[in-house]
C-alpha cells in the first residue's frame, strides 16, 4: 500500500472558500512533501515540512504535520480557480531519499 | 535558469516497437528520478540515477525498461519491444542533493507515451 495517502479522494469548493487536505503515513519518515499537478502537467512543489517541525506557511498554504498520528494536512485559504489542481504529498521512508507519492486529491474551485 | 526538460512531451509507438524518453535536468542538479503515472494514480518510482551511476532500481519492471545517465548529454529512459501496458506519462524530476531524506524535486512536463 501506499506510504502517503490523501484524503478526500476529490474536493469540490466554490471560489473564497478554504480548501483542506489530510495526508496519512505508515512509517517513520523524516520529512513530508506537498506537490501540485494541474492536468497534464509535471508537478510542482509546494512545501517541505520535516519531522521536527510542526507546522509551515507559504502564502495561502498552511500545512501541518502530527508525527504522533502520523498526517498532515494541507490548507488553502480563500482558494481561487487557478487552485484547481491535484495535490499529492510525498513522504520519505525515515531516510529513504526516494519520495513516496500517494494517489493524490483532486481539487475542484468553481468561480 | 531552464527548468527540468524532458523529451518528446508525446510519443506514439506501436506494439513491439521501442520507446526512447529524453530527459535534462536542471543545471546544476546531477541526481535524477523517473516516475510513471497512470491515469488518476500517484506517481510510481521506477528509477533513481546520479552521473553515470544508476542508484536504486528497485521500481523498473525487470525487462525491457533501462534508464542512463551518461556524463554528458539527457538521462534516457528506453523501452524496449513496447506494449498497451506501457502506456503512461512518465516524469522525470532532478534535485541537486540528497540531504537528509528525500529533497525537494523539480519536475520535467512529462512524456506521454502511447502504444497502439
Amino acid at each position: 500500500s501506499q506510504q502517503g495517502e490523501e484524503d478526500p479522494q476529490a474536493l469540490s469548493i466554490q471560489e473564497g472558500e478554504n480548501a483542506t487536505m489530510n495526508c496519512s503515513y505508515k512509517t517513520s519518515i523524516n520529512n513530508l512533501q506537498w506537490y501540485r499537478q494541474n492536468s497534464g502537467r509535471g508537478l510542482v512543489h509546494l512545501i517541505l515540512i520535516r519531522s521536527n517541525e510542526r507546522e509551515k506557511h507559504s502564502g495561502r498554504l498552511r500545512v501541518t504535520l502530527d508525527t504522533s498520528k502520523k498526517s498532515s494536512s494541507l490548507l488553502i485559504t480563500a482558494s481561487r480557480a487557478a487552485d484547481t489542481a491535484s495535490y499529492f504529498c510525498a513522504t520519505d521512508k525515515g531516510g529513504s531519499y526516494i519520495p513516496t507519492f500517494g494517489r493524490g486529491t483532486s481539487l475542484i474551485v468553481h468561480p | 535558469n531552464a527548468g527540468v526538460m524532458q523529451n518528446p512531451r508525446h510519443l506514439v509507438r506501436r506494439r513491439g516497437q521501442e520507446a526512447r524518453l529524453r530527459c535534462s535536468p536542471m543545471k546544476g542538479h546531477s541526481h535524477v528520478y523517473w516516475y510513471r503515472q497512470l491515469p488518476e494514480e500517484g506517481l510510481k518510482f521506477m528509477v533513481y540515477l546520479q552521473k553515470e551511476n544508476i542508484i536504486d532500481e528497485s521500481g523498473m519492471p525487470k525487462e525491457r525498461f533501462s534508464a542512463e545517465f551518461p556524463k554528458e548529454g539527457p538521462s534516457i529512459l528506453r523501452i524496449q519491444q513496447v506494449v498497451r501496458g506501457d502506456s503512461a506519462a512518465y516524469f522525470c524530476a532532478s534535485s541537486p542533493t540528497t540531504g537528509q531524506g528525500s529533497d525537494e524535486q523539480y519536475f520535467g512536463p512529462g512524456t506521454r507515451l502511447t502504444v497502439t
